[in-house]
């Protein structure tokens, strides 16, 4: 059973606009979350990160909220770019300090 | 340039052939890791080592080995390779296990 889960596989929205991706998982001692993100014939580069001691994070255009109590979190991205359309991973640190990953979102930028 | 460098990218063999797909990083990080991306699930962890020497299992060791003899390499080897090892691999290094990792490009196996 995945323990972080990315239940929209791909996300289309117009350049300009606001993506929001999201992210739920099952573990409640999970307590840091990253952002991956992921370009064709690439490996993932990070993005963004949030600890559960905080329920927002941002950094330019990007921003991350946690939900501890509904063990939710989303990536918003605004404005949206046409360099934003790639794979986002969403991944939770385990108490063993493993990353579980999420199976990912296709985000497309329209133009 | 700081970066990841895996090899081959592309690696196309017949069951049983024994392989090895290097890793090498420039950043001088403790931690390096192994994933293989397969549809649907995401990224699952192989092995990981964090310092020369120390090398433990991830979520899906079974048909994969390790090893960690200097700190800039990481290979992976797959001493009898089967059909279900068709995947995309993924290195990845980091200062520690809870800090950004960097990962290689990728190395996309298919194994018949």
């Amino acid at each position: 059973d995945q323990q972080v889960k990315q239940n929209s596989p791909s996300l289309s929205v117009q350049e300009g606009r606001i993506s929001i991706l999201n992210c739920d998982y099952t573990n409640s001692m999970f307590d840091y979350f990253l952002w991956y993100k992921k370009y064709p014939a690439e490996g993932p580069t990070f993005l963004i990160s949030i600890s559960s001691i905080k329920d927002k994070n941002e950094d330019g255009r990007f921003t991350v909220f946690l939900n501890k109590s509904a063990k939710h979190l989303s990536l918003h991205i605004v404005p949206s770019q046409p360099g934003d359309s790639a794979v986002y991973f969403c991944a939770a640190l385990d108490s063993n300090y493993q990353l579980i990953w999420g199976a990912g979102t296709k985000l497309i930028i329209k133009p | 340039e700081a970066q990841v460098t895996q090899n081959p990218r592309y690696l196309i063999t017949v069951t049983g052939k024994k392989l090895t797909v290097t890793c090498s990083q420039n950043m001088n990080h403790e931690y390096m890791s192994w994933y293989r991306q397969d549809p649907g699930l995401g990224l699952r962890q192989i092995y990981y080592s964090m310092n020369v020497e120390v090398t433990d299992k991830g979520d899906v060791p079974e048909g994969y080995k390790v090893s960690r003899k200097e700190k800039r390499n990481f290979p992976l080897i797959l001493e009898s390779p089967s059909p279900n090892q068709t995947s995309l691999y993924f290195c990845a290094s980091s200062f520690d296990r809870v800090t950004e990792a960097f990962f290689g490009q990728g190395t996309r196996l298919t194994v018949v």
